[in-house]
């Protein structure tokens, strides 16, 4: 049984450029959730995906938005990044939307320059 | 909206010895669950602990045990005999269990808790 996996682990990129960010779910989980922590902070929701549509937003703009696939993996995508989009972002898979265990991945440290 | 406080930004124990973390909660609903995470430097949150708000019974997992105080909103975490691998940030973290509410499945999480452990 796979794990969470996130791609790229480390990523730098200049402000008002786009990235993208990716999540594979572990086998058998269609429900999959996006977090940004912070240097020193605790993760903040960003929205969680249940079969493919959105499904739960945390405050966060527009500009931030993503996409879950028929396999369940998903994408964070992020426009117009700004130097506060610096963080950490972990994606979080769960065997069901009622299932409250979360298995999350080991993140992608993205700094923006 | 709920918030989740954890007032320790540190703590440090013995190798050995007990440790206590401490965290707060804030919510209007009686339905949830709670959390204790910890990261270690690999960044990956790994679930150490979880406690459904119904069950008045603390969880209990080995070395790992929680004080789950609902009408103080009260949610501590004690460590028994660290070891070295306990050297982590933990982090406190709750989960509506209203499945209605379009904060479903969303976790809150405190600014955590650096825990050294010293040999």
């Amino acid at each position: 049984e796979t794990g969470v996996t996130q791609s790229p682990t480390h990523l730098i990129k200049t402000r008002g450029q786009q990235v993208t960010l990716r999540c594979s779910s572990q086998s058998g989980h269609n429900t999959v959730s996006w977090y940004q922590q912070a240097l020193g902070q605790g993760p903040q929701f960003i929205f969680q995906y249940y079969r493919e549509e959105e499904n739960g937003r945390g405050n966060f703009p527009p500009r931030f938005s993503g996409l879950q696939f028929p396999n369940y993996s998903s994408e964070l995508n992020v426009n117009a990044l700004e130097l506060d989009d610096s963080a950490l972002y972990l994606c979080a898979s769960s065997p069901g939307l009622i299932n409250e265990k979360l298995f999350f991945g080991s993140g992608t440290q993205l700094s923006v320059l | 909206a709920q918030t989740v406080t954890q007032s320790q930004p540190e703590m440090s124990v013995q190798e050995a010895e007990t440790v206590t973390l401490s965290c707060t909660y804030d919510t209007s609903e009686s339905d949830y669950y709670l959390f204790w995470y910890k990261q270690p430097p690999s960044r990956q949150m790994i679930l150490v602990i979880r406690q459904e708000a119904y069950k008045q019974q603390n969880a209990t997992e080995n070395r790992f045990s929680v004080n789950f105080q609902k009408a103080a909103k009260s949610f501590s975490l004690k460590i028994s005999d660290s070891q070295l691998g306990d050297a982590a940030m933990y982090f406190c973290a709750y989960r509506s269990g209203n499945a209605g509410g379009t904060s479903y499945g969303k976790l809150t999480f405190g600014q955590g808790t650096i825990l050294t452990v010293h040999p």
